[in-house]
């Protein structure tokens, strides 16, 4: 069965970097597109990003677009999230979900790393 | 930007049929996925592509999905699936989820 482990969240202050990462085993981690989903404290699941299987297509929600950037490494089953010009709206717990193709149904999810942006 | 819009909160006795509504500009041409967040618990997929269930989840779970509304119908609702309920939908390749609906099995 498939399994995702979020890390490398933490305290930032506003207008820095932080870099999430999600392992991931117990499927083929290069057969299937990746995202990213995050959720405020207290509020609903927003979609951050996504990447296809092989990097080819990557894609950013307009409240990120140009400061987050999502990669992948399929040699080393790990997903990540690079967050620059951090801000206090990006606080957030960050998922990391496994799609079931591409662009699909997100069928398992990491158990998510908070991120707080507070100076 | 596509915006789904879901009721806030849904109450029911348990045993009863609830329905949670999903609302889009033309929804019925866009395959709709349904989540479960139990608190402190990651999401969990129920329904995906309008009404097909992912293995292990309960057959009381069902799906529809026509015109601009898309709903997700629990029968016979049960205690444990008090929990907040989002929909889901693609939008060329921006994920968009609604806002959420609690319900309540009193």
């Amino acid at each position: 069965e498939a399994h995702l482990v979020d890390s490398g969240g933490g305290l930032v202050q506003p207008g820095r970097s932080l870099r999430l990462s999600c392992a991931a085993s117990g499927f083929t981690f290069d057969d299937y597109a990746m995202h990213w989903v995050r959720q405020a404290p207290g509020k609903g699941l927003e979609w951050v990003s996504g990447i296809s299987w092989n990097s080819g297509k990557v894609a950013y929600a307009d409240s990120v677009k140009g400061r987050f950037t999502i990669s992948r490494d399929n040699a080393n089953n790990f997903l990540f999230l690079q967050m620059n010009s951090l801000r206090s709206d990006d606080t957030a717990l960050y998922y990391c979900a496994k799609d079931t193709g591409d662009w699909v149904g997100l069928d398992y999810w990491g158990q998510g790393t908070l991120v707080t942006v507070s100076s | 930007s596509y915006e789904l819009t879901q009721p806030p909160s849904v109450s029911m006795s348990p045993g009863q049929t609830a329905s949670i509504t999903c609302s889009g500009d033309n929804l019925g041409t866009k395959f709709v996925y349904w989540y479960q967040q139990k608190p402190g618990q990651s999401p969990v997929l129920v329904i995906y592509r309008d009404m097909q269930r992912p293995s292990g989840i309960p057959e009381r779970f069902s799906g529809s999905n026509s015109g601009n509304t898309a709903t997700l119908t629990i029968s016979g609702t049960q205690a444990m699936d008090e929990a907040d309920y989002y929909c889901q939908a693609w939008d060329g390749t921006t994920g968009v989820f609604g806002g959420g609906t609690k319900l309540t099995v009193l």
